[in-house]
């Protein structure tokens, strides 16, 4: 299996601007996790889905994120508009039991 | 509040000795607690998995503790290499839900 795959892997935008973070989860998993990760807050729990129903999304910062599982082979993160400060590396994992297994990340920069 | 605390300063020592690694919790009551490594620019990646009913867990170099009164888990590294230079994250997971929430990590350095 190839893992998760994330998309892009890094991605520089303006402010204002919308940013749509793509994961294809590993086949068989049923639980879909977004992470931010920053040097201050370390790793920060967005949201989760299981069998595509976002379980628990109290981690999104504000209404400007957004995400959404329309099957189980696909989900994305949308920040709209984004801002300086949602700079991070932003991990989706996914799950079936037990351990999480990460991706390697989309690396956000927002000037 | 909820909290999952790491020693935030790096850890540095010398190859061949015993890496110790500090997880206390806060505010929580986990079933279970995980423990991965991050390597820089990577994901995390699964090392060990101990349950509240658990005292210690091993897995070759690696053994973990879990002490549910004191609130804190305990990572060793054996026979430490440099090549187990990473930031090691720890996990808690409350019964009943798929929520991971993680520690801020602690980064190891192991000198040569």
């Amino acid at each position: 299996d190839a893992g998760v795959i994330q998309s892009p892997r890094h991605e520089v935008t303006e402010m204002g601007q919308e940013v749509t973070l793509r994961c294809k989860p590993i086949s068989g998993h049923n639980s879909l996790f977004w992470y931010r990760q920053t040097m201050m807050r370390g790793l920060e729990l967005l949201i989760y889905f299981n069998n595509n129903v976002p379980i628990d999304d109290s981690g999104m910062p504000e209404d400007r994120f957004s995400a959404k599982m329309p099957n189980a082979s696909f989900s994305t993160l949308k920040i709209q508009p984004s801002e300086p400060r949602d700079s991070a590396v932003y991990f989706c994992a996914s799950a079936r039991t037990g351990e999480l297994f990460f991706g390697e990340g989309s690396r956000l920069t927002v000037l | 509040s909820q909290k999952i605390e790491q020693n935030s300063e790096a850890l540095n020592i010398q190859e061949g000795k015993t890496a110790t690694l500090t997880c206390n919790y806060t505010n929580y009551s986990p079933a279970y607690l995980q423990w991965y490594r991050q390597d820089p620019g990577r994901g995390p990646v699964f090392l060990l998995l101990i349950r509240e009913n658990e005292k210690e867990k091993r897995k070759e170099r690696l053994k973990v503790t879990f002490d549910t009164t004191l609130k804190q888990s305990l990572f060793h590294i054996t026979a430490s290499q440099p090549a187990d230079s990473a930031t090691y994250l720890c996990a808690c997971i409350t019964s009943g839900t798929y929520k991971y929430i993680f520690g801020t990590g602690t980064r190891l350095k192991v000198l040569a």
